[in-house]
């Protein structure tokens, strides 16, 4: 049973642009959950998703960044006209239930 | 303080000495997680507590839980040199069902050889 997958594991884009993550959950697991963490920091959640719904998004930021979990393939957190503030590692989780959750290998965006 | 901040920030011991990290939170939980992080790496859980429990135990590492006092500590007994890395506890809310979880800013712990 394979972990949780991301990708890309790192991803650079110029301001202004589109970052599109993908994440993978394990199998069986139909929680997915996306993280922020900047430098030095711990993570903050940005939103929890189970397919085709939004359960919790109070920790996304307002605007340019949404997230989906379709019914088919991978969850995508989708940051629109980046700056270099989106910088940071972001990570997916996902669980099988209310119980812990499995991280994938992150994704490292870095803006220029 | 944050909810899940561990404490101390940083800590450096020799090879097979114990380690002690500590996590403070604020509001009722169901459960409260330890991650381990190796630098530029993903998150690696260790270990789950549940709030009816005090004391659970997996290999080398052992964690408590005091509900009363909202915290709880990791020891990681005989430590080893790939032991280094970041800790973080991380909780959920009472009641929140599978809600995300709140991290602390971590412990990052090295292990001398």
């Amino acid at each position: 049973n394979a972990g949780v997958m991301q990708n890309p594991r790192h991803l650079v884009r110029r301001r202004g642009q589109e970052a599109r993550l993908r994440c993978s959950p394990m199998k069986g697991h139909s929680h997915v959950y996306w993280y922020r963490q900047l430098p030095e920091e711990g993570l903050k959640f940005m939103v929890y998703l189970q397919k085709e719904n939004i359960i919790d998004e109070s920790g996304m930021p307002k605007e340019r960044f949404s997230a989906e979990f379709p019914k088919e393939g991978p969850s995508i957190l989708r940051i629109q006209q980046v700056v270099r503030g989106d910088s940071a590692a972001y990570f997916c989780a996902s669980s099988p239930r209310a119980s812990e959750q499995y991280f994938g290998p992150g994704t490292r965006l870095t803006v220029t | 303080s944050q909810q899940g901040e561990e404490d101390p920030q940083a800590l450096s011991i020799q090879e097979g000495e114990n380690a002690t990290m500590n996590c403070s939170y604020k509001t009722s939980i169901n459960n409260l997680q330890w991650y381990r992080q190796n630098s530029g790496r993903g998150l690696v859980h260790l270990i789950l507590i549940r709030s009816n429990e005090r004391e659970k135990h997996s290999g080398r590492l052992r964690v408590t839980l005091d509900t009363s006092k909202k915290s709880s500590s990791l020891l990681i007994t005989a430590s080893r040199a790939a032991d280094t890395a970041s800790y973080f506890c991380a909780t959920d809310r009472a009641g929140g069902g599978a809600d995300g979880l709140t991290f602390g800013k971590g412990t990052h712990l090295i292990i001398q050889p």
